[in-house]
Parts: structure tokens; C-alpha cells; sequence
């Protein structure tokens, strides 16, 4: 059974700074690796998938890696602003299209 | 990207009564999935919702627990029957957009329910 882990589950960085949240699964015959982020009272956003076969995937100041070897996905936000402040959560995919969440690292980047 | 609407978006629920969420996409979309998640906690998958057939439940969820329709390819719901306190929660639907494996999640926005 496949278990995803976030730590730390909480980051506090001052504005400019570089974020780096981590993932670690536990099932290495994982189908992608996806991140999303969820705002307070709202629903989650896809911001990055990548596939069992990629190495990583960027989005502006996003960059998200993947190594199935070692069970372990980074998400790195450059030049952090006060608008990502948020919960970030990664997500295993399996057969079926199912998803296994981790906990979350809830992030304030402070102006 | 899909767009998915749920209804409602919050409510508060009487200990003992049922409440059907409703969801609905922009698009036709193959994979239709129903997630909770408890307060201070991540998401858990509740159940694959299928076009035609019954859902197909997650180890701990059960039918008559969590009722779910798929009349068609744009339209889910999900009943929770029988709230209890501990059914406070959010709950959310997503599709999957594509074809194959391994597409891009998508989320509605959830439906916030407190029972009382």
C-alpha cells in the first residue's frame, strides 16, 4: 500500500526566498507524481505532473523533480511571494487514476 | 482544464440526516472520483465514481454509507447518509482529463458540511 510523506509539515520563509518542499513515497512502481495547492476554504490546484518516466517538470518558478529510485519528489519555488502562502500537497497515482495524498506542508511566506 | 462546479458549497447538517453533494463538469470525462478530507488532515479517496455502474469503494467506505450516481459522463453525486460529527468534513470530486493513464487531477472546490 502506498504512503506519502511530507515534511516539514509546516515553513515559514521571509519574501525572496527559495522554498523547498519534499515528498517521499513509499511505492516506487508509482504512475506520476502530482503537486497541488490548496488555498484556505478552496478546493486543490494542479500545479505540476510529472510521469513515472520524467525526471522533473517546471512551470515558472516552479520546478518539481522526481526520483523513483529513491521514493522522493521536490517541489522548489524560486523567488517565494506572499501569494504562495498555502498548503502544498503531493500525490502518488496508481492503476485506476487513484491518488494517495500526503499530509501537506503548509507554507507562509512573510512580505 | 475541466471545470468542476459542486454543490452545495457549505453546509450544516442535523446529527441523523443525509445530504446528497452534486458535481458537475464542463466536459466528458472518462474518470470521476469522490475524496474526504477530515479536519486538519489530507485527502482520502472515498470512491471511484463509473458511467453505468455501481462505484467502486475504498478500503473503510461503503455503499450504504456513500451512495453515489453517474448517470452520465458530466454529472456525480455523492450522498453521506446518517451524518455523524465525524462526517464533517470536505468533500470533493475530480475527474481525470484525457485518455490513458496518468493524466492531469482535477478538483471542484469541495463542500464544506458541518454536523451538528
Amino acid at each position: 500500500k502506498q504512503e506519502v510523506t511530507q515534511i516539514p509539515a509546516a515553513l515559514s520563509v521571509p519574501e525572496g526566498e527559495n522554498l523547498v518542499l519534499n515528498c517521499s513515497f513509499t511505492d516506487s512502481a508509482i504512475y506520476n507524481l502530482q503537486w497541488f495547492r490548496q488555498d484556505p476554504g478552496k478546493g486543490l490546484t494542479s500545479l505540476l505532473l510529472i510521469q513515472s518516466s520524467q525526471r522533473e517538470q517546471t512551470s515558472g518558478r516552479l520546478n518539481a523533480s522526481l526520483d523513483k529510485s529513491s521514493g522522493r519528489s521536490t517541489l522548489y519555488i524560486a523567488a517565494s511571494q506572499p501569494g504562495d502562502s498555502a498548503t502544498y500537497l503531493c500525490a502518488g497515482g496508481a492503476a485506476g487514476n487513484k491518488l494517495t495524498f500526503g499530509g501537506g506542508t503548509r507554507v507562509l511566506v512573510k512580505p | 482544464s475541466a471545470v468542476i462546479s459542486q454543490k452545495p458549497s457549505r453546509d450544516i447538517c442535523q446529527r441523523g440526516t443525509s445530504l446528497t453533494i452534486q458535481c458537475q463538469v464542463d466536459s466528458q470525462v472518462t474518470m470521476m472520483f469522490w475524496y474526504r478530507q477530515q479536519p486538519g488532515q489530507s485527502l482520502t479517496l472515498i470512491a471511484t465514481a463509473n458511467q453505468g455502474s455501481e462505484a467502486t469503494y475504498e478500503s473503510g467506505f461503503v455503499i450504504d454509507k456513500f451512495p453515489i450516481s453517474r448517470p452520465n459522463l458530466t454529472f456525480s453525486t455523492l450522498t453521506v447518509s446518517n451524518m455523524s460529527p465525524e462526517d464533517s468534513s470536505i468533500y470533493l470530486c475530480s475527474v481525470e482529463e484525457g485518455l490513458g493513464p496518468g493524466n492531469t487531477i482535477y478538483f471542484g472546490e469541495g463542500s464544506w458540511l458541518t454536523v451538528v
